[in-house]
């Protein structure tokens, strides 16, 4: 069975550019997440879906930041512009809504901001 | 709020010994308690989890977890640890499908 996947790896980009992250939950799945993991701050919840709707954004940092999921086999989430206080590793996960908090995770993909 | 809180940022243990991962919790109810283990350059794993009923859970790779509701604990141990352990492992409390997840602590095993 195919994991989450997750586009690009990695990414380098200068200060100012626009970046999209793009994730492809588990088939099946109806709960969609977005975390971002720094050696500062830990792991951070960014966003959450359920059935393709986004239920709580309260973790997105400010509005350079956003998240769509417009269908339930792929979502984004697009920085613009970037800055260098965004590089970060960025996973996607994806769960069944009531297998709550069983989620599987994609390999990530780590930005960095020059 | 919920929080979570692994004392120790980095153990190291002798493969083979025993291994105990601390892990303590802050949540009004009965919490849905889990450990993740994430390897280098990959994303997290669920080993185990405790929803309710017998307090000691078994998981995946030889792991366990005991809650003690009375320590606020959720504790991972495992007997003999293996080199294929090495990596951060992760506690998290969860409310629904909302994790919040420790800080980590990051294993290494010694030969």
């Amino acid at each position: 069975d195919a994991g989450v996947i997750q586009s690009p790896r990695h990414e380098v980009t200068e200060m100012g550019q626009e970046v999209t992250l793009r994730c492809k939950p588990i088939s099946g799945h109806n709960s969609l997440f977005w975390y971002r993991q720094t050696m500062m701050r830990g792991l951070e919840l960014l966003i959450y879906f359920n059935n393709n709707v986004p239920i709580d954004d309260s973790g997105m940092p400010e509005d350079r930041f956003s998240a769509k999921m417009p269908n339930a086999s792929f979502s984004t989430l697009k920085i613009q512009p970037s800055e260098p206080r965004d590089s970060a590793v960025y996973f996607c996960a994806s769960s069944l809504v009531a297998s709550a908090g069983e989620l599987f995770f994609g390999e990530g993909s780590r930005l960095t901001v020059l | 709020a919920q929080s979570v809180t692994q004392p120790d940022i980095h153990i190291t243990v002798s493969e083979g010994a025993s291994l105990e991962l601390r892990c303590n919790y802050s949540y009004g109810a009965t919490p849905y308690l889990f450990w993740y283990v994430q390897s280098p350059g990959q994303g997290l794993q669920l080993l185990l989890k405790y929803f309710s009923g017998d307090t000691l859970v078994q998981g995946i790779k030889g792991f366990e977890a005991e809650f003690k509701r009375s320590q606020s604990s959720f504790n991972l141990r495992k007997p003999s640890v293996h080199w294929s352990d090495a990596a951060e492992y992760f506690c998290a409390v969860g409310q629904g499908n909302m994790l919040t997840f420790g800080g980590g602590t990051r294993l290494m095993v010694k030969p």
